[in-house]
């Protein structure tokens, strides 16, 4: 199955720095790369996502790098503010299992903290 | 704006019990997910469905079972709770991959913190 690390577990940044999450997954076949945010006491929320035919996406002052060779994809968060708190998930999609439907595998999580 | 609620936000039972929870989705996804979320281990599947009736393992379906009778409604069960499912779950719906609709994105309902006495 799919396996997917993500690093580093927890990182506090100066408000106005930037962010940088990093993940990594095992199986070539995966083809979808999102990322949730979760907020405390919320459920987790899209907030960006990139397919394998691409290299790089921006939103705003969030983009996510995909290096398919090296299996492994990052999150850039730009002038961080307080409200960019919170816990990211990375995840990777594949063809699951005998029926070949679609499922994501998540990483660990990071927790962000923004310093005001 | 895609709507999905789960039965309580929080449940308290005792070991050996049988625990229902359920998911219902407003928005006719055809893909519907049960999670559990554990401090540091991330969102782990436990089972999926994608048609009614329909149900696939995940990656740790062990001491679980599901029901998908309706296409909006997912129930998760836990036959007979145990300590170590003490957790929080949480349910999501998408539409499929390969139909017009492409879109993966799984929008997830509110959780379910269980705690198994």
């Amino acid at each position: 199955g799919e396996n997917v690390e993500q690093h580093p577990s927890t990182l506090s940044v100066q408000e106005g720095d930037s962010a940088v999450i990093k993940c990594t997954y095992s199986d070539s076949a995966s083809n979808y790369f999102p990322w949730y945010k979760q907020e405390l006491g919320k459920r987790p929320q899209l907030i960006i996502d990139i397919r394998s035919n691409v290299g790089e996406k921006k939103d705003q002052r969030i983009a996510v790098t995909l290096n398919k060779t090296a299996k492994h994809f990052s999150l850039h968060i730009t002038e961080t503010q307080p409200e960019d708190s919170a816990v990211y998930f990375c995840a990777a999609m594949k063809n699951h299992g005998d029926t070949g439907r679609r499922a994501l595998t998540f990483g660990s999580g990071t927790r962000l903290q923004v310093q005001p | 704006d895609v709507k999905v609620t789960q039965s309580s936000r929080y449940l308290v039972k005792r070991t050996g019990e049988k625990v229902f929870l359920e998911c219902v989705q407003d928005m006719d996804h055809e893909n519907m997910f049960w999670y559990r979320q554990d401090p540091g281990l991330g969102l782990r599947l436990i089972y999926f469905s994608y048609d009614v009736k329909m149900k696939e393992k995940g990656d740790i379906p062990e001491g679980y079972s599901v029901s998908r009778e309706k296409k909006e409604r997912f129930s998760l069960i836990l036959e007979s709770a145990s300590t170590n499912q003490t957790s929080m779950y949480l349910c999501a719906s998408s539409f499929p991959g390969a139909s017009m609709l492409y879109t993966d994105t799984q929008y997830f309902g509110p959780g379910t913190r269980l705690t198994v006495l």
